[in-house]
């Protein structure tokens, strides 16, 4: 079954801390690639999407996200976290043919950052 | 240039009622899915219009149904309202333009969703 893990629930960082949230998934292809962020009472904003081409994607706010085929994973990364980046963070796959739109979604990870 | 927007932000029902939702989709975009986000869970899938038409569904009973219109809009209805209902509905558009390979019909921008309370 198509599937996305977000292993860790909450996070907390100290403020200027690098930053790790974690994502896998379970898909038959190479699915479309995503993070999303969702402030309180607020809905979802797209930070950075894997299509092809490099591992490495470049996203808003300073976020990257590299995906490692060989593990299954589309790992989120800020190398300074600033209080404002406290929000819960979503990866999500999407399909490469027919069900464009459809996506799947990790359970988030919450993320709180000290100062 | 507006995103997408979503009435009402909140409401209240009652088991059994019925509710309608209501989505604009960005301007310049075609194609309207919707979402249902359970509290301390990842949005779900619930389906997508594109011309008009259902066109793709999600694992949802057909108690929800919705609706396009011809400037794009979009609603959302649950009827038979259970308590299992209570979420954050959301809505997304995306640019198909009909093509259902095209990578930009992936690219979702989201609403800041309508909070359902079942009572």
């Amino acid at each position: 079954a198509q599937s996305v893990t977000q292993p860790d629930i909450h996070i907390t960082v100290s403020e200027g801390a690098s930053l790790e949230l974690r994502c896998n998934y379970s898909y038959g292809a190479t699915p479309y690639l995503f993070w999303y962020v969702q402030s309180p009472g607020q809905g979802l904003q797209l930070l950075l999407k894997y299509f092809s081409g490099d591992t490495l994607v470049q996203g808003i706010k300073g976020f990257e996200a590299e995906f490692k085929r060989s593990q299954s994973s589309f790992n989120l990364r800020k190398p300074s976290v600033h209080w404002s980046d406290a929000a819960e963070y979503f990866c999500a796959v999407g399909a490469r043919g027919g069900s464009q739109g459809n996506l799947i979604f990790g359970k988030g990870t919450k993320l709180s950052v000290k100062p | 240039d507006a995103g997408v927007t979503q009435s009402p932000t909140h409401l209240i029902k009652t088991r059994g009622q019925q509710v309608t939702l209501r989505c604009s989709p960005k301007s310049g975009h075609d194609t309207v899915s919707w979402y249902q986000q359970a509290l301390g869970q990842g949005p779900q899938f619930i389906f997508q219009y594109y011309e008009e038409e259902e066109r793709q569904r999600g694992n949802f009973p057909d108690r929800f149904s919705g609706h396009q219109f011809p400037n794009y809009s979009s609603e959302l209805n649950v009827n038979a309202l259970l308590l299992g209902d209570s979420a954050l509905y959301l809505c997304a558009s995306s640019l198909s333009g009909g093509q259902m390979m095209s990578s930009g019909a992936n690219v979702l921008t989201f609403g800041a969703g309508s909070r359902l309370t079942v009572l």
